[in-house]
């Protein structure tokens, strides 16, 4: 079955830098979303991609955040210059081009900042 | 604003039992989709069961059924003949119907499995 990929598994940065987190979303899909999941805390909606550009963003998602899709396969979030508090579980998440298909979700990329 | 409470941080069933997790939300809307996702120890966001609030009909997966009650915004998760391998967080989630809205969840329930 086809699976969301992200790279890396484990990321550790030191604060201000920046760091990009990468997903191959599933192949024949076209929404794409990021979430973050702070330790012991809910799962929360960063973003969502359909057609190149974002369809709605949360609070969090600041001027430090942004996302890419660099070619017909990856999609990328960027934090410009990271702080203590962005580090969290982030998950990428895609689905098709239908209202009733589910999100379906990647293992999820742990971002440590120091 | 959607919420998602899911008032049980952790519960547990022993091996072969039923254990029924339970789920509430609050919306406006009239049509939208409700979830439960599990998340193993591996990490992974696993879609568990769908219900669409159109249909009156209770949504069942094999082991897995929900007890959807529309007008008290409930969404209970019921694992029948638990097993080891359902050990994992359970997350409840909301999504408004439309291809491209987000998910909102629940802050999870914690579910043991005891030999």
């Amino acid at each position: 079955e086809p699976e969301v990929t992200q790279t890396p598994s484990h990321q550790v940065t030191q604060m201000g830098q920046e760091v990009i987190l990468r997903c191959v979303p599933i192949s024949n899909h076209l929404y794409f979303y990021w979430y973050r999941q702070i330790l012991g805390q809910k799962v929360e909606f960063l973003v969502s991609f359909y057609n190149n550009e974002i369809s709605e963003k949360s609070e969090i998602f600041d001027d430090q955040f942004s996302v890419e899709r660099p070619d017909g396969s990856n999609f990328t979030l960027k934090i410009r210059s990271t702080k203590l508090e962005d580090s969290a579980m982030y998950f990428c998440a895609s689905s098709e081009n239908a209202s009733n298909q589910p999100q379906h979700f990647g293992d999820g990329t742990r971002l440590s900042i120091l | 604003a959607q919420t998602v409470t899911q008032s049980q941080p952790e519960m547990s069933v022993q091996e072969a039992e039923t254990v029924t997790l339970s789920c509430t939300y609050d919306t406006s809307e009239s049509d939208y989709y409700l979830f439960w996702y599990k998340q193993p120890p591996s990490r992974q966001m696993i879609l568990v069961i769908r219900q669409e609030a159109y249909k009156q009909q209770n949504a069942t997966e094999n082991r897995f059924s929900v007890n959807f009650q529309k007008a008290a915004k409930s969404f209970s998760l019921k694992i029948s003949d638990s097993q080891l391998g359902d050990a994992a967080m359970y997350f409840c989630a909301y999504r408004r119907s439309g291809s491209n809205y987000k998910l909102t969840f629940g802050k999870g329930t914690l579910l043991t499995v005891n030999p």
